[in-house]
């Protein structure tokens, strides 16, 4: 069964740090650029970051408002990639998704269950 | 940053109900518009990508229609199982957005 799962997320306080896993199973994480897209209790989607694959050096690239906290890397012998948190606000408090690009549609067409993160002391 | 805006935010339909969902982004974005539902507790899962293709195992009671500015998502025949939130979603340039979601109701 093609699917991701992410991992990582829990209880935090606000200044603390995580780092958020999605493991890949069913295809190669390395063929496709994985994003992370998160939401509030109650609210929209709201893109977070992306990382490309190797065949375009693994570029990433943030919401402006997270540049700079977050950060998104991969590992491909591991089939995973990564979201790490940093200098977390309670505003950070969200499910946070992993989902395939795929890229001849450039649409989002497989997406993890999601695991929360929640910032709060 | 693309705004894209989605109307309305919620609706309430009859089992039966052809449904209309409308989204406009604030800047020339061609066809590069996706659409997802939502269900409580679950993630978004594809529907409709450059704006009017139907993903593979979808029904066909879903479509997409538009370019440029304004797009339109439709149930034909609104199933109880359509209950959801459904998001549009730009991909014409970073970063990404989402539409605030229309919320479907019977």
């Amino acid at each position: 069964e093609v699917q991701l799962v992410e991992s990582g997320g829990g209880l935090v306080q606000p200044g603390g740090s995580l780092k958020l896993s999605c493991a890949a199973s069913g295809f190669a994480l390395s063929d496709s650029a994985i994003h992370w897209v998160r939401q509030a209790s109650g609210k929209g989607l709201e893109w977070v970051g992306r990382v490309k694959n190797k065949a375009n050096n693994y570029a990433t690239a943030y919401a402006a408002s997270l540049r700079g906290r977050f950060t998104v890397s991969r590992d491909d012998s591991k089939n995973r990639a990564y979201l790490q948190l940093n200098n977390l606000k309670t505003e950070d408090t969200a499910v946070y998704f992993c989902t395939r690009l795929q890229s001849n549609s450039f649409s989002f067409d497989i997406w993890g269950q999601g695991t929360m993160v929640t910032v709060s002391s | 940053d693309i705004q894209m805006t989605q109307s309305p935010s919620s609706l309430s339909a009859s089992v039966g109900d052809r449904v209309t969902i409308t989204c406009q982004a604030n800047q020339d974005i061609k066809k590069y518009l996706n659409w997802y539902q939502q269900k409580p507790g679950k993630a978004p899962k594809l529907l409709i990508y450059a704006a009017s293709n139907l993903e593979t195992g979808v029904p066909s009671r879903f479509s997409g229609s538009g370019s440029g500015t304004d797009f339109t998502f439709t149930i034909s025949s609104l199933k109880p199982e359509d209950i959801a939130t459904y998001y549009c979603q730009q991909y014409d340039d970073l970063p990404l957005t989402f539409g605030g979601g229309t919320k479907v109701e019977i």
